[in-house]
C-alpha cells in the first residue's frame, strides 16, 4: 500500500515562492500506473484541484493558477515536488500530495495527510 | 470550464436514513465523476470512482448512480460513522479537472 507524505516550510512570506515535497513509500513510482498529484484546501473551504505530473515527467496543471505553478519528481529518490511562485495571502492553504490513477481513470486513490502552509509576512 | 453543482450544501439526517446527494454537471461528463468523504481533520478518502464503482474495501451501503449530466451518491443506511463532508469530482476534460463545492452531512 502506497503512503505518501508532504514536507515542506509551513510559512511564506507574500512574494515569494512556496515549495513543497511529497515522498512516496510502499511502492515504485513508475509501477502501478499511477501519476502524482497536488490537491489544495483553504482553511474550512472546498477542494482544488492543482496539477499532477505523469512518471515521464509530463504534466498537467490548473489553468487558474496561469504560469505560478510547477511540479517535477525524481524516482530515484521516490519523491515530487511543487512550487507555486508569487505566492499571496489566498494561497494559504493544506495543501496534499495524491496519487492520480491508476491509468487513466483519474482519481486520487492514495493521499498524504496534508500540510498547512500559511502565506504571510 | 466544466462546472460541477453539488447539493445540498448541507444536510441533517438520522441513523438509519437513506442520505443522497447529488452533483450535476455543466456539461456531458460521460462517467469520469469520482466521489470522496473527508472527514475533520482528515484527507479525502475515496470512495467511488467512474460513478458508479465502489472502491474495494468501501462499505456496500454507499453506492454511486448517473444520469447524463447528473449523478448521485447514496447512502442507504447512514452510520455514526458516516458524518463527513462529501465531494465529488470530474476528470473527463483534463487538464480541467474540478470538484464540486461539497456537502457536509450531519446526525440528527
Amino acid at each position: 500500500q502506497l503512503q505518501l507524505q508532504e514536507s515542506g516550510s509551513g510559512l511564506v512570506k507574500p512574494s515569494q515562492t512556496l515549495s513543497l515535497t511529497c515522498a512516496v513509500s510502499g511502492g515504485s513510482m513508475t509501477g502501478g500506473g499511477y501519476s502524482w498529484g497536488w490537491i489544495r484546501q483553504p482553511p474550512g473551504k472546498g477542494l482544488e484541484w492543482l496539477g499532477f505530473i505523469y512518471p515521464g515527467g509530463s504534466s498537467y496543471y490548473n489553468r487558474s493558477l496561469k504560469s505560478r505553478v510547477s511540479m517535477s519528481l525524481d524516482v530515484s529518490k521516490n519523491e515530487f515536488s511543487l512550487r507555486l511562485n508569487s505566492v499571496t495571502a489566498a494561497d494559504t492553504a493544506i495543501y496534499y500530495c495524491a496519487t492520480v490513477g491508476p491509468y487513466q481513470v483519474l482519481s486520487l486513490e492514495y493521499w498524504g495527510r496534508g500540510t498547512l502552509v500559511a502565506v504571510s509576512s | 470550464d466544466i462546472q460541477l453543482t453539488q447539493s445540498p450544501s448541507s444536510l441533517s439526517a438520522s441513523v438509519g436514513d437513506r442520505v443522497t446527494i447529488t452533483c450535476q454537471a455543466s456539461q456531458d461528463i460521460r462517467v469520469y465523476l469520482n466521489w470522496y468523504q473527508q472527514k475533520p481533520g482528515k484527507a479525502p478518502k475515496l470512495l467511488i470512482y467512474d460513478a458508479t464503482n465502489l472502491k474495494t474495501g468501501v462499505p456496500s451501503r454507499f453506492s454511486g448512480s448517473r444520469s447524463g449530466t447528473d449523478f448521485t451518491f447514496t447512502i442507504s443506511s447512514l452510520q455514526p460513522e458516516d458524518i463527513a463532508t462529501y465531494y465529488c469530482q470530474q476528470y473527463d476534460n483534463v487538464p480541467s479537472i474540478t470538484f464540486g463545492q461539497g456537502t457536509r452531512l450531519e446526525i440528527k
